[in-house]
């Protein structure tokens, strides 16, 4: 079936990196873009931005801009999400979802990847 | 960017009872809006695409309307598996969210 499956929960040091992958499965990896959203607990969803795997092209939400770069090995079906100079803001669940261009949508949403930075 | 505003943020009904949410847009969006459903602890679902089409596999219930700068979302007889939080969607880019109504049963 087509799905999403995303790494594990991360714990990371203000400062610090994280790098989250998300792996596609039932359906071809570069014909749809992959965009990341993410939650704070309690909190509503927040875009982040989109990659499109076939050409690598990226778009990101200007709050990320120079923290985020959204990447991609298309040999293992699978998109990252790296995002740096972390803070304890960025604590969150972070959500990849297939972006469906026609009729546009995030129609498949992977698990999600709890990210909590503290020191 | 623009801004989505949804409300009411929270809302208790009775089963059997219409419900209806609203998202006000910043600007025109014509129809590039979805609504989505998040049960606690799951990932977000397609509900509702381009504003009023009905995503497959979704009850019939659920229902979209509008365009330009106001829309609405409708349960039409809320069941109790419709517990969860909603959330509108524009995509006229960057995508923004709205922020989100609970849905809870009274």
């Amino acid at each position: 079936q087509v799905q999403l499956v995303q790494s594990g929960a991360e714990v990371k040091k203000p400062g610090a990196s994280v790098k989250v992958s998300c792996k596609a499965s039932g359906y071809t990896f570069t014909s749809y873009d992959i965009n990341w959203v993410r939650q704070a607990t309690g909190q509503g969803l927040e875009w982040m931005g989109w990659m499109n795997p076939n050409s690598g092209n990226t778009g990101y939400a200007q709050k990320f801009q120079g923290r985020v770069t959204m990447t991609r090995n298309t040999s293992i079906s699978t998109a990252y999400m790296e995002l740096s100079s972390l803070r304890s803001e960025d604590t969150a669940v972070y959500y990849c979802a297939r972006g469906r261009r026609v009729p546009q949508a995030f129609d498949i949403w992977g698990q999600g990847t709890m990210v909590t930075v503290s020191s | 960017d623009i801004q989505m505003t949804q409300s009411p943020s929270s809302l208790s009904a009775s089963v059997g009872d219409r419900v209806t949410i609203t998202c006000q847009a910043s600007q025109d969006i014509s129809n590039y809006l979805n609504w989505y459903q998040q049960k606690p602890g799951k990932a977000p679902k397609l509900l509702i695409y381009d504003a009023s089409n009905l995503e497959t596999g979704v009850p019939s219930r659920f229902s979209g309307s509008g365009s330009g700068t106001d829309f609405t979302f409708t349960i039409s007889s809320l069941q109790p598996e419709d517990i969860a939080t909603y959330y509108c969607q524009q995509y006229d880019a960057p995508d923004t969210f709205g922020g989100g109504t609970k849905v809870e049963i009274k």
